[in-house]
């Protein structure tokens, strides 16, 4: 049973750069969800997709985009990358259509912003 | 006040020792609550779902008390391998199965 995959595991851009980073989530999960994770800090919501729509956001600024595509996968999109967007980009699944609310996350893309 | 506040750490015990943790949320609608386990790292790893009143897994003990909005988890004999940072997390109220609001966490070293 298939876990939650991310890429890259590191990455490093400079300051005004995009970047996308990509999660498939657990065999059977239909929900992907992002969350952004500083040093010291519990993960903050950015975003979750359901059905390729975006189904509920956080309080970050349209730099951040997102897709979900037909097989459940996701992308993250950040645009014009700032030195405070180097942290650890979590991915979280779950089966929302199952009732139930655990999500289960990824190793993370560690992003390193210069 | 945030809306997810952990007990500051870093909680420092030895082996066998019993080692609670407790969390406070802010919206009384909240309707869902986990614990998660995060090594040095690593991502966060559900450790247990807290549903109705409270969940029991093996030394792990979870608690809900909604009336003064906290959930609790209690480790019972704790391991070397139990050193982790413990973060809780709460739904959001408007929307079951969507975002989670996590605590900063709260760090626990068990010691020979």
């Amino acid at each position: 049973d298939a876990g939650v995959t991310q890429s890259p595991t590191h990455l490093i851009k400079t300051r005004g750069q995009q970047v996308t980073l990509r999660c498939s989530p657990k065999s059977g999960h239909d929900t992907v969800s992002w969350y952004q994770q500083a040093l010291g800090q519990g993960p903050q919501f950015i975003f979750q997709y359901y059905e390729e729509e975006e189904r509920q956001r956080g309080n970050f600024p349209d730099r951040f985009s997102g897709h979900q595509f037909p097989n459940y996968s996701s992308e993250l999109n950040v645009n014009a990358l700032l030195l405070g967007d180097s942290a650890l980009y979590l991915c979280a699944s779950s089966l929302v259509g199952g009732g139930a609310y655990e999500q289960y996350f990824g190793p993370g893309t560690r992003l390193t912003v210069t | 006040r945030k809306e997810v506040e952990q007990d500051p750490g870093p909680f420092n015990v030895p082996e066998g020792a019993t080692v609670a943790f407790n969390c406070t949320y802010s919206n009384s609608a909240s309707q869902s609550f986990f614990w998660y386990r995060q090594d040095c790292r690593k991502e966060p790893k559900l450790l247990m779902s807290v549903y109705s009143s409270g969940n029991e897994d093996g030394r792990f003990t979870a608690q809900l008390n909604r009336a003064s909005q906290y959930i609790s988890l209690l480790i019972r004999d704790s391991k070397l391998s139990d050193s982790a940072t413990y973060l809780c997390a709460v739904t959001d109220p408007g929307n079951q199965g969507g975002k989670l609001i996590f605590g900063q966490g709260t760090e626990l070293s068990v010691k020979p």
